[in-house]
């Protein structure tokens, strides 16, 4: 079945850096878009970044612009997330998320369980 | 940046009938999704491009939009669809994703 599986959260100090990871399995991952959304605890969903099919094509949310960096490697299926100079707003459940092959309208689908990325001194 | 406005909270009593509102400039002219999240889990999608339900998703749930308002809809609403719902559009003007601000729906 479809599933992605994210990796790499914990406490990080205020500045640091942290790498999230996602894996993918059931569906050709090379073919489709993908996004990190984050979700701050007891607040909704922000949508972070997305990543065409090719890798070409980048965009960021304003609030993580210049931070942090996503990338991705079709041989290895995965998807990951940089994010530098971590701020205590970062704090938030980190979910990937599948979008469609368009890049166009998408919506999401499946998303990963999440990981957890806690900036603190 | 585009700005989607939903009610923080809804209502329902057993067996009645849901609506969850989601309004944005000129949201007719673009393609709406929305997302069911319960307690301690990850979001789930229930309804994209505006109308069209993905399977394993019961046909309680359906979409709609009129003028600058797109609605979800739970008919005989149960007990286990008390959850956060939160609509998804994207915006062509910065390629941007953008979500509602979510809604608590209560079952009572």
């Amino acid at each position: 079945q479809v599933q992605l599986v994210e990796s790499g959260g914990g406490l990080v100090k205020p500045g640091g850096s942290l790498r999230l990871s996602c894996t993918a399995s059931g569906f050709i991952f090379s073919d489709y878009y993908m996004s990190w959304i984050r979700q701050a605890p007891g607040k909704g969903l922000e949508w972070v970044s997305y990543i065409s099919s090719s890798g070409s094509m980048i965009a960021y949310a304003d609030s993580v612009k210049g931070r942090f960096t996503i990338s991705r490697d079709d041989a290895k299926n995965s998807l990951y997330l940089q994010m530098n100079s971590l701020r205590a707003e970062d704090t938030a459940v980190y979910y990937c998320v599948r979008e469609c092959t368009s890049g166009y309208d998408c919506w999401f689908d499946p998303w990963g369980q999440g990981t957890l990325v806690t900036v603190s001194s | 940046s585009y700005v989607l406005t939903q009610p923080p909270s809804v209502s329902v009593a057993p067996g009645k009938t849901a609506r969850i509102t989601c309004g944005g400039n000129s949201i007719g002219s673009r393609s709406v999704h929305w997302y069911q999240q319960k307690p301690g889990q990850a979001p789930v999608l229930v309804i994209y491009y505006d109308t069209d339900r993905p399977s394993g998703i019961p046909e309680r749930f359906s979409g709609s939009k009129s003028g600058n308002t797109a609605t979800l809809t739970i008919t005989r609403a149960e007990a286990g669809d008390e959850a956060d719902y939160y609509c998804h559009v994207w915006d062509s003007s910065n390629d941007h994703r953008v979500f509602g601000g979510g809604t608590r729906l209560t079952v009572l």
